[in-house]
């Protein structure tokens, strides 16, 4: 089983910063097998990213992802206040999916 | 827009058993895997179960595999999680969510129904 390892735990900035989450992979992930997820307080997950850098529906530009074998980013170019949430990563291999631990985003 | 709509939670003691369904009004329901995705209170999202689409082959996570059984009714819509030998570790937010064919991402999810397992 693959292990995601998100870090940091949490990350506190204001709006306007710009935030860089992690995903570190225990072994190499297809780029095309790699998402990202915005869950908020009392919701359901919601598809941010696919394919590593692909914005799913409706994403602003302003989030965006790269990497590949083992190191994956999330980057939230300029925090808005509606950013404050929880957000995964996800991957898929040999008919096995699973989710880093979530990077906490709180806006000052 | 796309909606699935999770039911069939509620309290059961450890051992016991349970339904989850999930439906939707997507006409192409049956082109698409669907999965299970669970939530324990204050915990990250966790894959349980997947379904492919019309061909039917399943996959567990280790923690359920022999417990639990995911299946689909395409003539209803419709997506089961039948969950047996209940443990205390099985409570959770249940979700249930879609894959679009060949892709392995869950792009649309329903608002979750709640399991508690205790005594």
């Amino acid at each position: 089983e693959v292990v995601l390892t998100q870090s940091p735990g949490t990350l506190s900035l204001s709006p306007g910063e710009r935030a860089t989450l992690s995903c570190r992979a225990s072994q190499s992930v297809r780029t095309s097998y790699l998402a990202w997820y915005q869950q908020k307080p009392g919701q359901s997950p919601r598809l941010l990213m696919f394919g590593t850098s692909n914005r799913a529906t409706g994403i602003p530009d302003r989030f965006s992802g790269s990497g590949s074998g083992t190191d994956f980013t999330l980057t939230i170019s300029r925090l808005e206040p509606e950013d404050s949430a929880v957000y995964y990563c996800q991957q898929y291999d040999d008919s096995s999916w699973t989710f880093g631990q979530g990077t906490k985003v709180e806006i000052k | 827009e796309v909606q699935f709509l999770e039911s069939g939670g509620g309290l059961v003691q450890p051992g016991g058993f349970l339904r989850l369904s999930c439906v939707t009004s997507e006409v192409t329901f049956s082109s698409f895997a669907m999965s299970w995705v669970r939530q324990a209170p204050g915990k990250g999202l966790e894959w349980v179960s997947t379904i492919r689409s019309s061909a039917g082959a399943t996959f567990y996570s280790d923690s359920v595999k022999g417990r639990f059984t995911i299946s689909r009714d395409n003539s209803k819509n419709t997506l089961f999680l039948q969950m047996d030998s209940l443990r205390t570790e099985d409570t959770a937010v249940y979700y249930c969510a879609r894959s679009l064919p060949f892709h392995r991402h869950f792009d649309y999810w329903g608002q979750g129904t709640r399991l508690t397992v205790s005594s």
